[in-house]
């Protein structure tokens, strides 16, 4: 079974700055994806950003990066040039990747999440 | 193209009645999923659909819980006799099922169930 641990319940920090969100999760399989949910207080959950693990090149998206470190099993979130938009729960999120052998359950593990809050 | 939906958003009931709750995902959606997140929690797994056939259910979803996907299109959460530890955020994810790899999941809005 895999394992998400996020280790910061909360965090802020001042519009504009950068903040890093920290993941580690613990797993034996070798093929996955890890991702990186946005929560808003409106609830809705978001996709910020997706990793395959057999890339070794980080994922970036606009102000948004990832720190794979994979035999470490570290997952971190940069928001660069944070807004007032970021604020929001922020989940990391484990997935098995389907294999050659057939169809598996992808189902999502998530951590218990990050509260992250954008100080005007 | 519209997101996936969800139907009611709120739900108020009294211990002990059924509830049901719809799903719609996006429209060339083949996976369904559904999730529980309680507060201060990250979603758990409840079950999931390939189409139509339903093809895991958590350990989590006891008895009382039950989930269809009838024409592999909308599908439906319905809980019997609700207790109060029943009382959270149901989300509804879709995916599309590629022949080589797996989609990222897409979230609707969540159904947030109140047990009295």
């Amino acid at each position: 079974a895999q394992t998400v641990t996020q280790s910061q319940p909360e965090m802020s920090v001042q519009e504009a700055e950068t903040v890093t969100l920290s993941c580690t999760y613990d797993t034996s399989e070798n093929n996955y994806y890890l991702f990186w949910y946005k929560q808003p207080p409106s609830r809705q959950m978001i996709l910020v950003i997706r990793q395959e693990a057999y890339k070794q090149q980080n994922a970036t998206e606009n102000r948004f990066s990832v720190n794979f470190q994979k035999a470490a099993k570290s997952f971190s979130l940069k928001i660069s040039d944070s807004q007032l938009g970021d604020t929001a729960m922020y989940f990391c999120a484990f997935m098995r990747r389907r294999g050659t052998r057939g169809f598996g359950n992808e189902k999502l593990t998530f951590g218990t999440g990050t509260r992250l809050t954008i100080i005007p | 193209d519209t997101g996936v939906s969800q139907d009611p958003r709120h739900k108020i009931t009294k211990r002990g009645q059924n509830v049901t709750f719809r799903c719609d995902p996006i429209s060339e959606h083949n996976r369904l999923y559904w999730y529980r997140q309680t507060l201060g929690q990250g979603p758990e797994f409840l079950t999931y659909f390939q189409n139509e056939a339903q093809l895991e259910k958590s350990r989590l979803l006891s008895d009382r819980f039950s989930a269809e996907r009838p024409k592999g299109s909308f599908s439906t959460l319905e809980i019997q006799r609700t207790e109060q530890g029943d009382s959270a955020m149901y989300l509804c994810a879709s995916s599309l099922e590629l022949l080589a790899d797996t989609d990222t999941q897409y979230f609707g809005p969540g159904t947030r169930l109140t047990v009295l």
